[in-house]
Parts: C-alpha cells; structure tokens; sequence
C-alpha cells in the first residue's frame, strides 16, 4: 500500500508570496492531519480534515488555512508568507478514528526569503 | 491544555546498551500513545502504538504505560548506532488530536 504523498518536496518562496502543499492520504485513510516543524518549536498542530469538514485546529494565524477533497487529498494554503514560515509542513493520514496512529509524508521543505 | 512532556536530551548511550525514554502527560483521560523515530531531515516514523496499561514489545523495542503515574516510557535493547535518532512521544486524550512532546535526542556510542 502507497504511503503518504506530499508535493512538492521543496519549496523556495518570497516574503508576501502565497503557497500551496499538496497531500494525497493512505488509500483508505479519511483523516489528514498537517504539522510544521521547525527546530525550535518543534511539531506544531496546524489542523485535522475528516471528510471534508475540518475537525480540529491549531493556534496558528488564519493564514494558514487547508481543505480537504471528496478523494481524502488535502491542500494547505499559506498566504502572505513571513519568514518565520519557513519550516518543514508535514501531512500525517489515519484511518479516521481518534486512536489511529497518525502515518507521516516526507515533508515539503518550504524557504521563505 | 493537554501536554506531553519529554527530556529533549541528549541521551548518550553505549552500544549494545539499554536505551531508556520516558514521557510524561498531563491528563489523565487518555487512550493510546505513540512513539515515533525521527531521524535528522527525515519525517517521523511511527514504531510503537500502546493503548493499555503494561508493557508491549516489538523486537527490541519495548513500549510501557502507566496511566495511574500518567507516563509512558520506551525501552530499545542491544542499541545500534542507526538507533541514534530523535524519538518523538505523543498521546491521544479523548480528542480527535495527537499531541506530540518536543522529542529526546538518542545518540548510541559505539
């Protein structure tokens, strides 16, 4: 079974630009999850999709926002990017229920300059 | 707020040596924890699910919980070099939400 896709791997962007990640789930998987990391903060909670209808939410500004398709494929959208944008956004799919483990992509390396 | 907690480490341990990392969380309604290995410009990877109180063991790695004294711990026997990675503890508390601790760092000397 393929894993977690994300699009794409890097990214090099400028201050004010907007950006758009792509995620495509576990097949059967109809929860995705988005994470930024950065060194020093760690994994942060951006937000949950399941069935289209956003299930939870981090603390992060309403620049940050994501959308979930019909398929499970999940979108994250950054607009105005800041430099302190720049981290590692990973996607993370589950099957669904809250006990799942979360299954992590590779990562989109995004660069805000 | 529901927090995990974890020493960010470094832990330096010899190969072939036991390596002990221990979690902490805050509430006590809580479901099933993960531990995840990180390994330096790589995603996290999930090598341990636990949902009840004991231990669980998967090869040489063991996962304990204890929901009374709200930790959980991993142990890896016969540690190898490419065990040196960050290990990542995070637990689900009857939200739909994973949370994650910031991560212990392990570095297996050889």
């Amino acid at each position: 079974k393929a894993g977690v896709t994300q699009t794409p791997r890097y990214l090099i962007k400028t201050r004010g630009q907007q950006v758009t990640l792509s995620c495509s789930p576990i097949s059967g998987h109809r929860s995705v999850s988005w994470y930024q990391q950065t060194p020093g903060q760690g994994l942060q909670f951006l937000f949950e999709y399941f069935s289209e209808t956003q299930r939870n939410k981090g603390n992060f500004p309403g620049r940050f926002s994501g959308r979930q398709f019909s398929n499970s494929r999940s979108e994250m959208n950054v607009s105005t990017l800041e430099l302190g944008d720049s981290a590692l956004y990973l996607c993370a799919s589950r099957t669904g229920t809250g006990t799942s483990p979360l299954h992590f992509g590779n990562g989109t390396r995004l660069t805000v300059t | 707020q529901k927090e995990v907690e974890q020493n960010s480490g470094p832990l330096s341990v010899p190969e072939g040596a036991i390596a002990s990392l221990n979690c902490t969380y805050s509430d006590r309604v809580s479901q099933s924890f993960f531990w995840y290995r990180q390994y330096s410009g790589k995603s996290p990877e999930l090598i341990m699910s636990i949902y009840s109180n004991g231990d669980k063991e998967d090869g040489r790695f063991t996962a304990q919980l204890n929901k009374a004294s709200q930790y959980v711990s991993l142990l890896i026997r016969d540690s190898q070099p490419s065990d040196s990675a960050t290990y990542l503890c995070a637990g689900n508390f009857g939200n739909e939400k994973l949370t994650f601790g910031t991560g212990t760092r392990l570095t297996i000397i050889p």
